[in-house]
């Protein structure tokens, strides 16, 4: 199957440092990806769909000037945690969908997520 | 908002089945999907529905669909204490683009 490689897997930094996560798609291009947040013990909230090419689409109460996400790429999507603190830290995912797939029936393909932890 | 509710728990032993339930509130829902969580990993697909389907079957995975109810639910045949997971539903609406969203999770542990 479509593999998504998400890097780092785990990043610590300090508060007021910004943290770059990236999502790549490694034997297929993407021309969207999705930025997700989970809490420990929660759903997946999405953050933002990433087009390759365009400016991201955020969701309500997603402050875009914070978590900046580019999609330079087919095949690449970075979210860019700026000025990082504490109440930043979560597991971030992102996640795939292949170019040419229609809707029906699609899958979408996820990265191993990202722990980033804001001390 | 629209919501897709899990219970967050369930238990159950080695080779026993277990089932999983998902209640959705959008009716224009028209993909439903199933995925497995590891600790600290991705989401992993297990299988998907269409809204115009009842059942799916794929080995040891039986997914039934109640659409007038909004019920989903996964059965896990002969369960093997590799499924101990986070298993989300996922719903796809109309009108919704590619995104999708997801219950709140059910933990799912095997004991032996």
């Amino acid at each position: 199957g479509a593999v998504v490689s998400q890097h780092p897997s785990r990043v610590i930094c300090k508060s007021g440092t910004s943290v770059k996560i990236e999502c790549r798609s490694l034997d297929f291009q993407a021309t969207t990806m999705f930025w997700y947040r989970q809490f420990p013990k929660q759903s997946l909230m999405l953050m933002a769909t990433s087009n390759e090419g365009s400016k991201a689409t955020y969701e309500q109460g997603v402050e875009k000037d914070k978590f900046l996400i580019n999609h330079a790429s087919l095949t690449l999507s970075t979210l860019t945690v700026t000025s990082a603190h504490p109440e930043d830290s979560s597991f971030y995912i992102c996640s795939a969908r292949e170019l040419g797939k229609t809707e029906s029936g699609e899958k979408l393909f996820f990265g191993s997520g990202t722990q980033l932890s804001v001390l | 908002g629209e919501d897709v509710e899990q219970s967050l728990f369930l238990s159950v032993r080695e080779g026993d089945s277990s089932v999983i339930n998902c209640t959705y509130t959008d009716s224009s829902s028209t993909y439903l999907y199933w995925y497995k969580q590891e600790p600290g990993a991705g989401l992993q697909l297990l299988t998907y529905i269409f809204s115009n389907m009842d059942m799916k079957q794929d080995q040891r995975l039986t997914v039934l669909l109640n659409k007038k109810d909004k019920h989903l639910s996964l059965r896990i045949a002969d369960t093997q204490t590799g499924d101990s997971a986070i298993y989300f539903c996922a719903e796809k609406r109309t009108g919704g683009g590619n995104k999708l969203t997801f219950g709140t999770g059910t933990q799912l542990k095997v004991e032996l």
